[in-house]
């Protein structure tokens, strides 16, 4: 594809309901993050896949959280039972492989939990 | 732990001035390092890596192991410059996985 890319675009979610936000990468990038960007900070860590395999997962807040990649290609981050604390840019990117280190970023998905 | 300071959040300055954007880290060992760019509406994007040791849009970063910094410099600024810059790393004893600083962003006045 043209590049890596993320839906929906915005969320907003009563608290306590679930979410799901979706990421495709480029097609053919064995690695894909997942970042958590709050308001005036920067991009901070929440898992890492490669292909299939959920390499580290330590970035994840609670275990509210959960990221799936089961085929190797599109991803999916779930928060359940979402909190105001949440609200967030939720951030993917991909790479050719784990140790070239150059990310490809999604535009985001704004999450605003209310 | 490994980390990265940006110490100011925002940066203005006169077009045609130099910039610096500061960064420093705390990592054991050799990182990678990287900066990081976001224009106004645009994705988050690779701007230059210090392996490569290239200059980008005019910019160049030099890394100073003994001083862990790896500051962001141009020579003359240009008001496209304008935009909010990350400074990141990436080694072995993070899995290889990108730790970024809190960003400065830099306001290029005309």
């Amino acid at each position: 594809g043209a590049g890596v890319s993320q839906s929906p675009r915005y969320k907003v979610a009563k608290r306590g309901q679930d979410v799901a936000l979706r990421c495709d990468p480029i097609s053919g990038h064995v690695s894909l993050f997942w970042y958590q960007q709050a308001l005036g900070q920067g991009p901070e860590f929440l898992t890492y896949f490669q292909n299939e395999a959920q390499l580290d997962k330590s970035g994840l807040p609670s275990d509210r959280f959960f990221a799936e990649r089961p085929e190797g290609s599109v991803s999916t981050l779930k928060i359940q039972r979402t909190q105001q604390e949440d609200s967030a840019v939720y951030l993917c990117a991909s790479s050719r492989d784990r140790i070239n280190g150059k990310l490809f970023f999604g535009s985001g998905t704004q999450l605003s939990v209310l | 732990a490994q980390r990265v300071t940006q110490p100011e959040k925002l940066l203005s300055v006169f077009k045609g001035a130099p910039v610096e954007l500061k960064c420093n880290y705390s990592y054991s060992g050799s990182p990678e390092l990287f900066w990081y760019v976001q224009y106004s509406r645009q994705r988050l994007q690779l701007l230059l890596r210090h392996i490569s040791r290239e200059s980008i849009k005019g910019f160049t970063a030099d890394l100073n192991k003994g001083e862990t910094s790896f500051h962001l410099k141009k020579p003359f600024a240009q008001e496209e410059d304008s935009a909010m810059y990350y400074c990141a790393l990436s080694g072995p004893k993070e899995g290889f996985k990108t730790i970024f600083g809190a960003g400065t962003r830099l306001f290029v006045k005309a």
